[in-house]
């Protein structure tokens, strides 16, 4: 049964700053790999995939996989107050979403 | 670009009601529809599953009799929560996507309060 964990559970970050996000899993089969935001009173809201091995850069967030160590993880650069939220890592396994318990990151001004 | 849909936002209802809550996929066929509910604590819980041309796979603690799901087609589901309870309490997600491998992608949730 595949398992996911994040990591920190809350995260603080000045204004400017950059959050480090963190999500193992424990099935080395997985092939797919989502990250999650969900602001408050709002549904969650698909942030980046990925798929291979190594980094994935949209803006200013780049995710980072590798399957080897059942690591990814969420790298946001230069912090905006608007990135505070609730993040999801989020692994397909046979057609479902399992889901980390998610990182609280709020970006202090 | 692809949207879903989730009504209501919101309920309010009397221990022991009923609760329906729709979903429509916009802009995209959904083969696979999966309904959450996302606790207080925001944990998601898988309620059940849908795929087009299979039938609904519930998950352990989650029952047809009690959580009734109706996906009659690529662009609509609804669910009901029969007899709620103060257990049953949460914000309730229908996530939809083209195939597995492609992104889920979620309402608003409809959120369940009861008294």
């Amino acid at each position: 049964q595949q398992k996911v964990q994040q990591s920190p559970e809350s995260l603080i970050v000045p204004e400017g700053g950059m959050a480090s996000l963190n999500c193992t899993f424990s099935d080395r089969n997985s092939q797919y790999f989502w990250w999650y935001r969900q602001h408050s009173g709002e549904g969650p809201k698909a942030l980046m995939s990925i798929f291979s091995n190594g980094d994935k850069k949209e803006g200013r967030f780049t995710a980072h996989l590798n399957k080897a160590s059942l690591h990814v993880s969420l790298h946001i650069k230069d912090s905006q107050p608007s990135d505070s939220a609730l993040y999801f890592c989020a692994v397909d396994s046979n057609y479902q979403l399992i889901w980390g318990s998610g990182t609280k990151l709020i970006i202090k001004p | 670009g692809a949207l879903v849909y989730q009504y209501p936002r919101r309920t309010i209802c009397k221990s022991g009601t009923s609760m329906r809550m729709e979903c429509q996929a916009v802009g995209f066929q959904a083969t696979s529809v999966a309904w959450y509910r996302q606790s207080p604590q925001k944990t998601f819980e898988l309620i059940a599953l849908s795929t087009v041309n299979s039938a609904i796979k519930y998950e352990q603690n989650f029952t047809q009799e009690k959580f009734p799901i109706s996906h009659p087609n690529l662009s609509f589901s609804s669910m009901t929560v029969l007899n709620a309870y103060l257990e049953d309490r949460g914000l309730y997600l229908c996530g939809a996507r083209v195939s597995s491998g492609n992104t889920l992608y979620f309402g608003e949730g409809s959120r369940l309060i009861v008294v």
